[in-house]
């Protein structure tokens, strides 16, 4: 079975700090796809990462990078230079790579404080 | 830049009625989803689709639920007899790959009375 797993479900953080996010997930397959999305109170899903498992570096968007340990199966992402504006629901999920199908976790809601 | 647009964006029905959500993906994607969302939970997937046939689907989608694509842009989910548990945010994304990025739509709020 594959399952993500996100263990903190609320989060807060003052702005202009940095907050990091966790999550952890479980498959037997090598050849996986990993992503963070964002959910705004507005409700649409918006991806802010993403990561192909079978490279080394970490991904890096701007303000937003991940910290991948494959053998610990834990794909956290980190926030510098928190936003209000990055007050949100944050989603991990990952896709294998020969099945059309995302798995979520279960989500960490970041309050990022002025 | 294009977007997946679903329409409504809010349909309220009475239990046992159906209902079908609409969604128009990205016009150059290959594959499409629809998820869903209980309030406070996390999102749930349902359904993939690719070449006109169902190419994954959850334990969730069950024989009360059927996609389609009508007509080379929309793809639709219906729900043939709604319970009060169906009540949620659905979701429709699209992706030109099977394992890349999906872009999602802004969400049906589905409300079962």
């Amino acid at each position: 079975a594959q399952t993500v797993t996100q263990s903190q479900p609320e989060m807060s953080v003052q702005e202009a700090e940095t907050v990091t996010l966790s999550c952890t997930y479980d498959t037997s397959e090598n050849n996986n796809y990993l992503f963070w999305y964002k959910q705004p109170p507005s409700r649409q899903m918006i991806l802010v990462i993403r990561q192909e498992a079978y490279k080394q570096q970490n991904a890096t968007e701007n303000r937003f990078s991940v910290n991948f340990q494959k053998a610990a199966k834990s794909f956290s992402l980190k926030i510098s230079d928190s936003q209000l504006g990055d007050t949100a629901m944050y989603f991990c999920a990952f896709v294998l790579y020969n099945f059309n199908k995302f798995y979520f976790g279960s989500g960490t809601k970041l309050n990022v404080k002025p | 830049e294009p977007e997946v647009t679903q329409t409504p964006s809010h349909q309220v029905t009475q239990m046992g009625q159906e209902v079908i959500l609409r969604c128009v993906p990205i016009s150059n994607h290959l594959y499409f989803y629809w998820y869903r969302q209980i309030l406070g939970q996390k999102v749930e997937f349902l359904v993939s689709f690719y070449n006109n046939e169902i190419s994954e689907k959850s334990e969730i989608f069950d024989d009360q639920f059927s996609v389609e694509r009508p007509d080379g842009s929309n793809f639709t989910l219906k729900i043939r007899s709604t319970k009060l548990e169906d009540s949620a945010m659905y979701f429709c994304a699209s992706s030109p790959e099977s394992y890349n990025e999906q872009f999602f739509g802004p969400g049906t709020r589905l409300t079962v009375l």
